[in-house]
C-alpha cells in the first residue's frame, strides 16, 4: 500500500539555523499538507499547495515558512532561521480532492 | 473560527469493552470528519473518514457516526483490545483542504 515518507526522523538544529524537512507524497495524490504538533498540543495545520502553489496557509506559516514541490516526487518545508518554539513533530499529508488525507510518520524537529 | 473538543481526555477500560469516543465542533459547515490513531511519538493513520453527508461509517471493530446539525461525531470500538491503546484524534475539513484537530483521546486497553 502506498504511503507517505519523510526525511528525517529526527533533526537537531542550532537557534537561527535553516532546515530543510522532506516528504515524498503519494504518487498519485495531487494536493499536499505540512502540519505540525507540538509536545502534548493538538495538531496544526500549516499550509496546502496545489498546482505548485500554495493554496491555503495559517497565521503561522509566516516568512520564516516556505514550502516547494522541487521535482515529481518531493516536497519539501523550509524554514529559514529557526527559533526554540518551532520545535515539534511536523507532519506532511497528501490526498486527491477533499478526500482522506494520508499522513506520513514525522520529523521531529529540536531546535536548541 | 472552528473548535473541536474531544471527550474524555482519558479512558482506561478493560479488554473486551465497548467505548465511546466522542467529539464535537463548532461549525456545522464541514466538508468531512475523519477520525485518526496516532501511537506515542508516530504519525497518524486515518481509522474513518465520513462525508458531510453521511450518517456513518464502518469499518471492522470501529464505527462513526456524524450528526452534522449538532455538530458532533462519536467513534465506536467494540470488543476492545490491547492493540487498540493510543490516542485517538478526531478532525474537520472546515475550508477546502485545511483539517482542524480535537486534542484527542487517550486510550489504554488493560489485558
Amino acid at each position: 500500500e502506498p504511503e507517505v515518507t519523510q526525511t528525517p526522523s529526527h533533526q537537531v538544529t542550532q537557534m537561527g539555523q535553516e532546515v530543510i524537512l522532506r516528504c515524498v507524497p503519494i504518487s498519485n495524490h495531487l494536493y499536499f499538507y505540512w502540519y505540525r504538533q507540538i509536545l502534548g498540543q493538538k495538531v496544526e495545520f500549516l499550509v496546502s499547495f496545489y498546482n505548485n502553489e500554495i493554496s491555503e496557509k495559517s497565521e503561522i506559516f509566516d516568512d520564516q515558512f516556505s514550502v516547494e514541490r522541487p521535482d515529481g516526487s518531493n516536497f519539501t518545508l523550509k524554514i529559514r532561521s529557526t527559533k526554540l518554539e518551532d520545535s515539534a513533530m511536523y507532519f506532511c499529508a497528501s490526498n486527491k480532492e477533499k478526500e482522506t488525507q494520508y499522513f506520513g510518520p514525522g520529523t521531529r524537529l529540536l531546535v536548541l | 473560527k472552528q473548535e473541536v473538543t474531544q471527550i474524555p481526555a482519558a479512558l482506561s477500560v478493560p479488554e473486551g469493552e465497548n467505548l465511546v469516543l466522542n467529539c464535537s465542533f463548532t461549525d456545522s459547515a464541514i466538508y468531512n470528519l475523519q477520525w485518526f490513531r496516532q501511537d506515542p511519538g508516530k504519525g497518524l493513520t486515518s481509522l474513518l473518514l465520513i462525508q458531510s453527508s453521511q450518517r456513518e461509517q464502518t469499518s471492522g471493530r470501529l464505527n462513526a457516526s456524524l450528526d452534522k446539525s449538532s455538530g458532533r461525531s462519536t467513534l465506536y470500538i467494540a470488543a476492545s483490545q490491547p492493540g487498540d491503546s493510543a490516542t485517538y484524534l478526531c478532525a474537520v475539513l472546515a475550508g477546502f483542504q485545511k483539517l482542524v484537530f480535537g486534542t484527542g483521546t487517550r486510550l489504554l486497553v488493560s489485558p
